[in-house]
């Protein structure tokens, strides 16, 4: 199995909300990734999970908080949003070496009216 | 300047064709990466490169590190071949874990 799941595919919440979305791997990977895309740019990192503990954090605003309650599953919790927090959240996983290959999945279309 | 540029930005090609992607980057890597993303967003990771040469199909990555350079090249090139093409690298200073991209270059194949 190398598949990275995403859900949901899509949410549209108000800048009133609260939810999440989730991320799980059953490849045994122990670094698990957020990351944010906007239109026609690159990825742009936000978390880290390695060891299920948070290793990095990329200046992310707190109304973005990650949780990686164990080795398989990543979430990241969504409170208080802008418009401008709108994007495709995308979540990776590796080993955590440093040379390993990232797996992603489909990834989040969010849309923060 | 960024430390990953691509080129070219956009490409169109017709079925059939040859077609090659470069990068260039800035800074001593441990790895690079060759991913590509098709519209509606997921990511497929197509090579990990840290030196020479590798095939997968009708696609070949190459590098050279002291040029600080990769190509990606697509043989007999078909409409599903057709995303954007995004290289990545791991710098030998960063921590394991962070990918710095280029801009990625959007291929477009037509029938």
């Amino acid at each position: 199995d190398t598949e990275v799941t995403q859900t949901p595919k899509h949410l549209v919440m108000g800048m009133t909300n609260k939810k999440s979305l989730k991320c799980e791997q059953h490849m045994g990977h122990r670094a698990m990734y957020w990351y944010k895309q906007k239109a026609k740019k690159p990825p742009e990192l936000m978390f880290v999970y390695s060891y299920e503990k948070l290793s990095i954090n990329e200046s992310v605003p707190s109304r973005f908080s990650p949780e990686c309650p164990n080795s398989s599953l990543l979430n990241l919790h969504l409170h208080a949003l802008q418009p401008e927090d709108s994007a495709l959240y995308l979540c990776a996983s590796s080993q955590p070496l440093g040379q390993e290959t990232q797996y992603f999945g489909p990834g989040t279309r969010l849309l923060v009216l | 300047k960024n430390e990953v540029e691509q080129s070219p930005q956009n490409l169109t090609a017709q079925e059939g064709e040859f077609i090659t992607i470069n990068c260039s980057y800035s800074v001593g890597i441990s790895a690079l990466h060759w991913l590509q993303q098709h519209p509606g967003g997921g990511i497929v990771s197509l090579f990990m490169l840290s030196s020479g040469k590798k095939k997968h199909g009708r696609l070949i990555a190459t590098i050279n590190i002291q040029e600080k350079h990769s190509s990606l090249h697509i043989t007999a090139s078909h409409p599903r071949d057709s995303a954007v093409y995004i290289c990545a690298v791991r710098g030998r200073e960063t921590s394991g874990s962070r990918l710095t991209f280029g801009e990625g270059t959007q291929l477009t194949v037509n029938p």
